[in-house]
């Protein structure tokens, strides 16, 4: 079962890029990368996921090495409204491992003016 | 129609009474899951639902009954639940894939009193 381990707290300002990395030493060969945001009282919102090397979308990006023994979450220009924990985690998403579903203690990011 | 919905948003209950939490998404997903999530911690996998049968059970009380109705409805029973049951209770879905992109709730914040 592959544990994460994430930064408890990251701070930055408006305009900055962020990078939010995750890290997964024993990650399976089936086991994908996800990511979610999560803003107070809400639940949480899917972000990215990826298996190697980079994936982009609107949002942001995601950084996969070679050894996918990490990943980092870049999100480019932050604003205000990025304040928010987000999620690492890493699972099969085959049917049967269904119970692998578990998410990481999250990353708290705080974005100043 | 891209939302789940929860209701109640909010529910305070006494530890002899019996109460139900609704989840409901119209998004032709196959798979629902509710999670639970005390404060500052990160959302905790309790069922999963697929073709409308329960796949996984993480080893959840039995004061905790869910029922799937149709492939668009997900219920939690409640009975005889302690003050420690205390939470914010998530309702998810997503594709067939199990950890493919999960569309989350709002939540119903449960107090027990």
């Amino acid at each position: 079962l592959a544990k994460t381990t994430q930064p408890i707290s990251m701070d930055s300002y408006e305009g900055q890029e962020v990078n939010i990395t995750c890290s997964h030493n024993n990650i399976a060969t089936n086991d994908y990368i996800t990511w979610y945001q999560q803003f107070p009282s809400q639940g949480p919102r899917f972000i990215i996921q990826g298996y190697k090397t980079k994936v982009t979308n609107e949002v942001a990006s995601l950084f996969i090495p070679a050894d996918r023994k990490s990943s980092t979450l870049s999100l480019p220009r932050v604003s205000l409204s990025d304040t928010a924990v987000y999620y690492c985690l890493v699972g099969d998403r085959l049917y049967s491992s269904a119970s692998k579903i578990i998410f990481g203690s999250g990353t708290r990011l705080s974005i100043r003016p | 129609d891209t939302e789940v919905t929860q209701t109640p948003k909010h529910l305070v209950m006494g530890m002899t009474n019996k109460k139900s939490l609704k989840c409901e998404q119209h998004m032709g997903h196959r798979a629902m899951y509710w999670y639970k999530q005390k404060a500052k911690k990160p959302p905790e996998l309790m069922f999963v639902y697929s073709y409308e049968k329960l796949s996984i059970n993480e080893s959840v009380p039995s004061r905790f009954s869910p029922e799937c109705p149709n492939s668009s409805l997900l219920n939690l029973h409640l009975h005889a639940l302690q003050p420690e049951d205390s939470a914010l209770y998530l309702c998810a879905s997503s594709q067939e894939d199990i950890n493919n992109e999960q569309f989350f709730g709002p939540g119903t914040r449960l107090t027990v009193l």
